[in-house]
């Protein structure tokens, strides 16, 4: 499909441990966004890129999280000693230019034991 | 600070029972309002996008209209399949940025 995926689906890991999340966006999408989102609240702001560079990190949380996009077109979002207060539904969106409509994808469920 | 405020948290209507979401925002600029529905487990799906005041959409059951402070979503003659979490967000000038507010849980029922 043309739609924006993401990888894995679900997660669960262990507090302290390392995690990699991915999205491949809509192709020719050249914004792409990241959001972490609560049971019962809206999706929360991490970062947006603009083609390769990270236009806007103000939302990470702290230095744990780090996120690439290497090529301008997939994007990974690192998360570094992980504790139980990261776990979230992670969703990466795309849009044609970073104005106007985002198109999500389904979801990283990251659960940290 | 800009901020997003949906009312009301929950809403349980019968079928055909029309009624409106609102969707209050402060930002120091607009860029664009976002409406989307979310189901459970998936990711949010995009509705409309208004950019100015006085601007309507539309989309079966939907319309959305926008004021210089808030918008509304409206659903005429709802259906069971419209039962979801509708989500509004504003896109800021100064820098782009996307802010959400926490979504309005609408129940349809039969």
């Amino acid at each position: 499909g043309a739609g924006v995926s993401q990888t894995p689906s679900n997660k669960v890991t262990e507090k302290g441990k390392y995690v990699e999340l991915r999205c491949d966006p809509i192709s020719g999408h050249t914004a792409l966004y990241w959001y972490r989102q609560s049971l019962g609240q809206g999706p929360e702001f991490l970062i947006y890129f603009q083609g390769t560079g990270a236009a806007d990190d103000s939302g990470l949380p702290n230095d744990r999280f780090f996120a690439v996009r290497p090529e301008g077109s997939v994007s990974t979002l690192k998360i570094q000693r992980t504790e139980r207060g990261d776990s979230a539904v992670y969703l990466c969106a795309s849009s044609l230019t970073g104005e106007g409509a985002q198109y999500f994808g389904p979801g990283t469920r990251l659960l940290v034991l | 600070e800009d901020q997003v405020t949906q009312s009301p948290e929950a809403l349980r209507l019968q079928e055909g029972e029309s009624s409106s979401l609102n969707c209050s925002y402060t930002v120091s600029g607009l860029r664009g309002l976002f409406w989307y529905r979310q189901d459970p487990g998936k990711g949010p799906e995009f509705l409309f996008t208004l950019y100015s005041a006085g601007e309507e959409k539309e989309k079966e059951r939907l319309k959305a209209t926008l004021t210089k402070k808030e918008s509304f979503l409206h659903i005429t003659a709802p259906k069971p399949e419209d039962s979801a979490t509708y989500l509004c967000a504003v896109q800021t000038r100064r820098d782009d940025k996307i802010i959400f507010g926490k979504g309005t849980r609408l129940h349809i029922l039969p």
